[in-house]
């Protein structure tokens, strides 16, 4: 059965600060996904890794893929309050998404 | 285009009664899932269908029921409520699923329904 961890779980961090957000899985897989949910609302893509070494950018957010080490990492550089939400990573294991449990982020001035 | 379209958005239920959440989709997806999210745990696979009349089961899909007549339509049924089914629900579509394609499965969700279970 796969298993998606993401930590941490919850992140609060200033406003101008860099960190990283983790996700690690337990079985092949070299197809992740990471969606944004902002409060009370649905889920939004943010990125899709198709590949071993993939990154994406997009804005202050960065995302990147070792398949070989089970592990995507979203980086997040320079934070500002609209980042705030909570931002789930998901594995493609053929016919289904496995999310993760999802990391809490906010973003205080 | 509407998208993914879910109804209702909010519902209370008592323990026992049975209900259909409704999802329908506009972009002739041909995979359709749907999933819970509860605090803490993530979004929770309950059933999916990767076409009209196939339909399988998720990570948790005891107390649900799905059917998929048409590729648009993908009711989740509740059989007899109980309180561990409060939480939001999510139904979500996909252009294909599977390995063999080579593009990306991004799910597209509904605006999500919200079920208490008294």
């Amino acid at each position: 059965e796969l298993k998606v961890e993401q930590n941490p779980l919850f992140l609060s961090m200033q406003e101008g600060k860099n960190y990283t957000i983790y996700c690690n899985y337990s079985t092949t897989s070299d197809r992740l996904y990471w969606y944004r949910q902002d409060p009370g609302k649905s889920l939004e893509s943010l990125f899709v890794l198709l590949s071993n070494g993939a990154v994406k950018q997009e804005g202050r957010l960065m995302a990147s893929l070792d398949t070989k080490a089970r592990l995507s990492t979203l980086h997040i550089t320079a934070a500002v309050h609209d980042l705030s939400a909570t931002y789930f990573c998901a594995v493609d294991s053929g016919s289904r998404l496995t999310f993760g449990e999802g990391t809490q982020l906010t973003v205080n001035p | 285009n509407a998208g993914v379209t879910q109804t209702p958005k909010f519902q209370v239920l008592k323990t026992g009664q049975s209900m259909t959440l409704q999802c329908a989709q506009d972009m002739n997806h041909e995979y359709m899932s749907w999933y819970r999210q509860d605090p803490g745990m993530g979004l929770r696979l309950i059933h999916y269908s990767v076409g009209a009349g196939i339909t399988d089961q998720g990570e948790v899909p005891n107390g649900y029921n799905v059917s998929r007549s048409t590729t648009e339509d993908f009711p989740l049924r509740l059989l007899s409520a109980a309180p561990s089914q409060t939480s939001v629900y999510f139904c979500a579509s996909t252009e294909e699923a599977g390995l063999q394609n080579s593009g990306a499965n991004v799910l597209t969700f509904g605006a999500g329904s919200r079920l208490t279970v008294l």
